[in-house]
């Protein structure tokens, strides 16, 4: 158990320019989510998989916002159009489906949008 | 909706002196209620929660809280501070579905 990776640990990129972010659950663990953290700020919900299946979705994931799960392991987090507002960091965690809320966050992408 | 309040961005305790983190809830349904620690540049860590049961939730690094219905608060506190237990502080309450709402975070500073 390696706990939950996320790649990269800093992007920095240009207005307008799309983002990709990835992150390796726990294995054993079928639930997933992702949450932003701005400065100042606590982490704010953006969505929530169990296996593959993006079961919840904050309005705070635009249409610029896409997640995905294939095959219920690994998921994506890619920001399109980036603005300076999406600077923050994101994180992900996981969670078995037993137990309640246990969750185990990642270390994090901070994002810097220039 | 659930929500969570932290009274006071900032503490800062003496070291060996007593912590207490304030954290007042709002919610709808039977709270689930949890606290997680963040230093700088990384992920959080789950302190302890409350979900059902004992009131009184002990978790790591010597840290406890008290879930109190009656005031809608589940403060945290650690008797005696050490350097490393400087941090970001922050609770959250369980929302809709497997979403946790965060409160603003309570930064605690750690003086020799």
């Amino acid at each position: 158990d390696t706990g939950v990776s996320q790649d990269p640990r800093h992007k920095i990129t240009k207005r307008g320019q799309n983002v990709t972010f990835r992150c390796d659950p726990i294995s054993e663990h079928n639930r997933l989510y992702w949450y932003r953290q701005t400065l100042g700020q606590g982490p704010e919900f953006l969505t929530y998989f169990q296996n593959e299946a993006q079961l919840e979705k904050s309005r705070l994931l635009s249409d610029r916002f896409s997640a995905e799960r294939p095959k219920g392991s690994f998921s994506t987090l890619e920001i399109q159009r980036t603005e300076q507002g999406d600077s923050a960091m994101y994180l992900c965690a996981s969670s078995p489906q037993q137990g309640t809320y246990g969750y185990t966050f990642g270390s994090g992408t901070r994002l810097t949008v220039v | 909706a659930q929500s969570v309040t932290q009274l006071g961005s900032h503490v800062s305790v003496s070291e060996g002196a007593l912590v207490l983190l304030r954290c007042n809830y709002s919610s709808s349904v039977p709270p689930y209620l949890f606290w997680y620690v963040q230093y700088p540049n990384q992920g959080l860590q789950l302190l302890l929660k409350y979900t059902t049961g004992a009131t009184l939730v002990k978790g790591i690094n010597g840290f406890e809280a008290e879930f109190k219905k009656s005031e809608t608060s589940f403060h945290l506190t650690k008797p005696s501070a050490h350097m490393s237990d400087a941090a970001e502080y922050f609770c959250a309450v369980r929302g809709t579905g497997y979403a946790l709402n965060f409160g603003k975070g309570t930064s605690l500073l750690v003086t020799p």
